[in-house]
């Protein structure tokens, strides 16, 4: 059974404080991992994928990824009001190239206060 | 031009009736997914289908049949609506079947009464 953890939250912020959210996932041939932001009514956006051990910059979001402690992390600096969402970590385990589609955690609700 | 794009935006119907939502990508991509996220914001896979063969199919009620006319279509086909099945239904796509370039489609929520 593929899992991934997230703690549900929420998650408050000062604005322009790091924000900080984890998964942990239980399938060790998990190969890529991705953290969507999810607005209340809209549907999941892409901010980062990560696929090797190590951490990945893009803008103000690093992701994070140690695949040793099937852990997965996004830091969020700078943050701003409008970052207040639903964040989803999502594991692809693509066993020898196959689609099982991604498996989502139940997502951490960020609460950025002015 | 909209990458992935689902219809209806919202669909309301009575138990037992029979409903489709149709799911079209313009991205070239190669394979194409329904997702579940119930009242609780959980988001479950429920099918995926590479270049028009199903390839996982989660165990979900045989009510809910995919349908691919081509690569750039997966419609999801819904028998003997129940209350249970109110949710909203994501499509997306990706690049390859290693879930490259992932992107969803905006939604349909669906409402049971």
């Amino acid at each position: 059974q593929k899992e991934v953890e997230q703690n549900s939250g929420p998650l408050s912020v000062p604005e322009g404080a790091i924000a900080s959210l984890n998964c942990t996932y239980s399938d060790r041939g998990s190969q890529s991992f991705f953290w969507y932001r999810q607005y209340s009514g809209k549907s999941p956006e892409l901010i980062m994928s990560i696929y090797s051990n190590g951490d990945k910059e893009d803008g103000r979001f690093t992701a994070q990824l140690n695949k040793a402690s099937q852990y997965v992390s996004l830091l969020i600096r700078d943050s701003q009001p409008s970052d207040s969402a639903t964040y989803l970590c999502a594991v692809n385990v693509g066993s020898g190239g196959g689609a099982d589609g991604l498996t989502f955690g139940k997502g951490t609700h960020l609460i950025i206060q002015p | 031009d909209t990458a992935v794009s689902q219809t209806p935006k919202y669909l309301v119907t009575q138990m037992g009736n029979d409903k489709s939502i149709k799911c079209e990508q313009n991205l070239g991509h190669d394979t194409m997914y329904w997702y579940k996220q119930d009242s609780k914001k959980f988001l479950k896979i429920m099918f995926s289908y590479n270049n028009k063969e199903l390839i996982i199919n989660e165990t979900v009620p045989n009510r809910f049949s995919p349908k691919s006319p081509d690569k750039a279509h997966l419609n999801l086909h819904i028998n003997s609506l129940e209350l249970g099945d109110s949710a909203v239904y994501f499509c997306a796509s990706s690049q390859d079947r290693r879930g490259y370039g992932y992107t969803f489609g905006s939604g349909t929520r669906l409402t049971v009464v």
